[in-house]
């Protein structure tokens, strides 16, 4: 099993909709969660840090981690065309300088 | 805002060649990362650098690569024989010691012939 999975889409919205990023990892002790945003021919671009299980919010973006299911998500409300990038998903153990153990990716596309 | 920085962002060269790939981090970050994207693939871990040293490497960064921090702003990768599999975006990453948020540069895209 890989030790972080997530479904490459690619996922095409209308602008407005609510989007839902996901991912799922095996290693049990991955405890910082992080969600990258990657536009073409960029580097990745942190958006959301979170530390555990729970649910963490920042403008029209949530971040939810439920460890004992081994899934995080990443909710996008109110989406535009802005928003159109790959998403990465990455995570670590300890935090800190640790390295960043990443998902493959989702490209999502918001049409206006 | 401050940002990492890497020069050059394109390079081909030939296999068997060394290449050196340059990054400024941010000016007030202690940690320095190197990462690659295959194309198509996962971000990789390479290597972290903390106090002139490493402090942590992955498998594939093997012999043939080596990391320095020649003055008070620059971090390079340099690999010293290409391999055809080396062909990639690296991208260049610093953070602070407190939050230990990664920021990362915009890459350079490798390609070797």
């Amino acid at each position: 099993q890989k030790e972080v999975e997530q479904d490459p889409g690619p996922l095409s919205v209308p602008e407005g909709a609510i989007v839902s990023l996901n991912c799922t990892y095996s290693n049990s002790a991955f405890q910082y969660f992080m969600w990258y945003r990657q536009y073409s021919r960029k580097g990745p671009e942190l958006l959301m840090y979170t530390y555990s299980s729970g649910n963490k919010e920042d403008g029209r973006f949530t971040a939810q981690v439920d460890k004992s299911s081994k899934y995080i998500s990443l909710f996008i409300r109110d989406s535009q065309p802005s928003d159109s990038a790959t998403y990465l998903c990455a995570m670590s153990a300890r935090g800190g300088s640790e390295k960043l153990v990443f998902g493959k990716g989702t490209k999502l596309t918001v049409n206006p | 805002e401050p940002e990492v920085t890497q020069t050059p962002s394109h390079q081909v060269t030939q296999m068997g060649q060394e290449v050196i790939l340059r990054c400024v981090p941010i000016s007030n970050h202690l940690y320095f990362y190197w990462y690659r994207q295959i194309l198509g693939q996962k971000v990789e871990f390479l290597v972290s650098f903390y106090n002139n040293e490493i402090s942590e490497k992955s498998e594939i960064f093997d012999d043939q690569f080596s990391v320095e921090r020649p003055d008070g702003s620059n971090f390079t990768l340099k690999i010293r024989s290409t391999k055809l599999e080396d062909s990639a975006m690296y991208f260049c990453a610093s953070s602070d010691v407190a939050s230990g948020d990664k920021y990362f540069g915009p890459g350079t895209r490798l390609l070797v012939l």
